[in-house]
């Protein structure tokens, strides 16, 4: 079965050091891997996507992500967090094989909070 | 300004009543997604439409219902078969981003609140 896990529910970082949220996935096929963010009571904003070629992408707002497929594994990292990156982060894949359906497997969400 | 708009923000519903949420995109977009979002519970998928005239029920879709009678419009009815409404439900858009489709990245909007008194 298809899966995305964010094994923290949350993670806590200091202002100004690097971040990290993680997500590992299961998919038949090769995947492709997408970060969001939701800041409270608004909708997803697009980060980044992974679909081929170099394991690490940049995004919006700083944000990189870096594909592991022997650890089947899409982590969101930032070099220096700012308090305004505190949000609700969802990861989710769709397997290369899956055709024309475009719908997505979504993890649960990781909430970041970054400490002043 | 290209993008998904959803109405209303919020949306207050007595217990046995229907309630339409609206979901309109100018983005050209082939592809529209209903979600349901609950605390702790991520995105849950409520219907899809691939095409106009077409669509499809996701993992929850007992008591809602669904149109796609034109390219920009994806309105959703929840019913008062659904037993729990209060939610917070997402709409979102894809296509036309030149490669394959299974590539192409969902856009959302900004959600409606929906409470049940």
């Amino acid at each position: 079965a298809q899966s995305v896990a964010q094994p923290e529910d949350q993670v806590n970082v200091a202002e100004g050091n690097p971040l990290t949220v993680k997500c590992t996935y299961s998919v038949s096929g090769n995947p492709y891997l997408f970060w969001y963010v939701q800041y409270p009571n608004r909708g997803l904003q697009f980060l980044l996507k992974y679909i081929t070629g170099d394991n690490l992408v940049k995004g919006s707002y700083g944000f990189e992500a870096e594909f592991n497929k022997s650890q089947t594994s899409f982590h969101l990292k930032k070099p220096s967090a700012l308090v305004s990156d505190s949000a609700l982060y969802f990861c989710a894949v769709r397997a290369s094989n899956a055709g024309n359906n475009r719908k997505l497997i979504w993890g649960l969400g990781t909430s970041l909070a970054v400490n002043p | 300004d290209g993008g998904i708009t959803q109405s209303p923000k919020y949306l207050f519903r007595k217990e046995g009543q229907n309630v339409t949420l609206s979901c309109e995109q100018n983005l050209n977009h082939d592809a529209m997604y209903w979600y349901r979002q609950d605390p702790g519970q991520g995105l849950r998928l409520i219907y899809y439409s691939q095409i106009v005239n077409d669509f499809q029920k996701g993992d929850i879709a007992e008591g809602y219902s669904v149109s796609r009678e034109k390219k920009e419009s994806f309105p959703l009815t929840v019913t008062s078969a659904q037993k729990n409404p209060t939610a917070f439900y997402l709409c979102a858009s894809t296509g036309g981003e030149g490669g394959h489709p299974s590539t192409d990245t969902q856009y959302f909007g900004p959600g409606t609140r929906l409470t049940v008194l």
